[in-house]
This record gives structure tokens, sequence and C-alpha cells, in this order.
């Protein structure tokens, strides 16, 4: 079993829609949590990212950590074109090396 | 400022052969890891560097080895190459490797180094 399962979509919906993206993972021990953006033949771009359990917003993105179900979502509101991308969860127990979903395709049609 | 830096941006290699892989981090960083990136899949850790000290090592055989130099520069070696091999090599980037209760040094990720193993 892997520490963080993601599934991997594509994901398609139209422009305006609200995305729900979702992760789960196994290590108790994980305490930070990141989104990380990838748009095709770039390297990872960090959206967010959660420390511990609760709720965090920035802008039209919404970062959820739910530690007791080990589960964690990252919502778009108001989905645009440009949101079109590759969506990776990643975890950390607080040193460096981070481990990462397989990545949920998302694609936003106009 | 330029961003994390990758050369070469794509490599084709044949099996058994070795290559060597180069990172520049954003400039005051002091920690360079190293990610590969199957087609499809999320990025695996391989190593992580801070202060020319290795302080981190992934589950990849020793065929991989990488290095810091004083300009806090990074290569990546990898000896002996198989088909399985061919992925995106990631180079991030961060100010520091200790984190305080709620505090993350954010990684910073270049573009990557295609491989391709023939």
């Amino acid at each position: 079993q892997k520490e963080v399962e993601q599934d991997p979509g594509p994901l398609s919906v139209p422009e305006g829609a609200i995305v729900s993206l979702n992760c789960t993972y196994s290590n108790s021990a994980f305490q930070y949590f990141m989104w990380y953006r990838q748009y095709s033949r770039k390297g990872p771009e960090l959206l967010m990212y959660t420390y511990s359990s609760g709720n965090k917003e920035d802008g039209r993105f919404t970062a959820q950590v739910d530690k007791s179900s080990k589960y964690i979502s990252l919502f778009i509101r108001d989905s645009q074109p440009s949101d079109s991308a590759t969506y990776l969860c990643a975890m950390n127990t607080g040193f460096q090396k981070l481990v990462f979903g397989t990545g949920t395709r998302l694609l936003v049609s106009p | 400022d330029a961003g994390v830096t990758q050369s070469p941006t794509h490599l084709i290699k044949t099996r058994g052969q070795h290559v060597t892989l180069r990172c520049s981090p954003i400039s005051g960083h002091k920690s360079v890891s190293w990610y590969q990136q199957v087609l499809g899949q999320g990025p695996q850790f391989i190593f992580q560097y801070y202060e020319k000290e290795e302080r981190g090592r992934g589950n990849f055989p020793d065929r991989f080895s990488a290095r810091q130099f004083p300009n806090y520069s990074s290569e990546l070696n990898v000896n002996a190459l198989l088909l399985g091999d061919s992925a995106l090599y990631l180079c991030a980037s961060s100010l520091g490797v200790f984190l305080r209760t709620n505090q993350l040094y954010e990684q910073y990720f270049g573009p990557g180094t295609r491989l391709t193993v023939t």
C-alpha cells in the first residue's frame, strides 16, 4: 500500500465549476500537507500548505486537512481553463523529504 | 531573480551508460533535494543535501549518488543506466532544512531534466 493515495483522474469540469481534489494517507506522523500544481513539462509549483488539521484559504483555493480520517482536500472555486494542470498532494513529517501522491490531472473546458 | 536551473533539459542515453545531471539552486538557498518522476507518477525522493552534507536518502540503489558543491549547486550521478531510469529528474532548493512548528521551508522546483534510456 502506498503511503499517499490520489485518484489520477483525469477530472473534466466546465469553466466556473467547483473542483474537489483529494488524497488519503497512511502515515500518522505526517504533519505538513501541501498541494502542488504541475503544468505539462514543468516542475511542480507550491500552491498551499497546511500544518496539522484545519482549513486554509487563498483566493479561489481552499485546503482542508482531517488528520483523524487521514484525508486532505483541495477545493478550487470558479475554475478557469488556466487551472488545467496536474495537482499533486504532498506531505512530510517535518523533515524535508516530501512524499507525493500520483497526481490528479484536471481539465477545465471553456 | 532566477529560479532553480537544471541542465541539460533533455538527455538520451543507452543502457549501461553513466549520466550526470546538474542543478543550481536559488541564490541564498543552501539545501538541494533530488526527485525522480516517472511518467504518470508523483515525484519520488532520492537525496537531500544541506551545507554540502547528505541529510536524507530515499529508497534508490547505490547506482544513484549525488554531491553538493561549496556554491550550493549539486550533481546527481546515475551509473549503469537501466530502462527503468527513464524519468523526469527534478531538483528542488530551499533556504534550510530545520523546521519549527507551523513553519515550512518551501521547496522550489526546477523544470527538470528529462532522461530517456534506450
